[in-house]
């Protein structure tokens, strides 16, 4: 059965340093997302991605934060200058169209120091 | 704005007994309405959606959900608990389509007692 998938499954990062997370969506999906969940909260909504740009945005996702699809298999989330409270759960999800279901990956946990 | 109430964030139960997970949802136009499931190291994994139509809604693993629109509830529930739905569930909603933002609960850890 078709999976999402990420890497690395964990991430450690000094602060300040750039780290990017990579995911690869199911292959003929097209509607792509980053949720986050920091320790003992909600996941949260980051950013949404269809046709190369993005569709929907959170107020989490500032400047620090961008996303690409480099290739067609892969799907990546940057933080060019993590904080601390960057650490987080990173899930990737996609979607066939818009009318279907999200399926996540299994997540990556990044933690700064 | 959307928001997702999750009653008991630790439920136990025995196994055999009655699971019911309780979610109340907040959306100024219809909602869509999801039930996902995490087990330990994984994903996400869907478990039931509602979108239109028939307001109770079947999902896998034996689990169902009625959407309740006077009460603005969406309660996941499963007639015997088994071992193995030892997990994390969310209940997430959507306004705008499922391929839209999912807004999410703070999730319900569900212990089962042998």
């Amino acid at each position: 059965e078709p999976e999402v998938t990420q890497t690395p499954s964990h991430q450690v990062t000094q602060m300040g340093q750039e780290v990017i997370l990579r995911c690869v969506p199911i292959s003929n999906h097209l509607y792509f997302y980053w949720y986050r969940q920091i320790l003992g909260q909600k996941v949260e909504f980051l950013v949404s991605f269809y046709n190369n740009e993005i569709s929907e945005k959170s107020e989490i996702f500032d400047d620090q934060f961008s996303v690409e699809r480099p290739d067609g298999s892969n799907f990546t989330l940057k933080i060019r200058s993590t904080k601390l409270e960057d650490s987080a759960m990173y899930f990737c999800a996609s979607s066939e169209n818009i009318y279907n279901e999200q399926f996540f990956g299994p997540g990556t946990r990044l933690t700064v120091l | 704005a959307q928001s997702v109430t999750q009653l008991g964030s630790h439920v136990s139960v025995s196994e055999g007994a009655l699971v019911l997970l309780r979610c109340n949802y907040s959306s100024s136009v219809p909602p869509y309405l999801f039930w996902y499931v995490q087990y330990p190291n994984q994903g996400l994994q869907l478990l039931l959606k509602y979108t239109t139509g028939a307001t109770l809604v079947k999902g896998i693993n034996g689990f169902e959900a009625e959407f309740k629109k006077s009460e603005t509830s969406f309660h996941l529930t499963k007639p015997s608990a088994h071992m193995s739905d030892a997990a994390e569930y969310f209940c997430a909603v959507s306004d705008l389509g499922s391929a839209r933002q999912l807004t999410f609960g703070s999730g319900t850890q569900l212990t089962v007692l042998p």
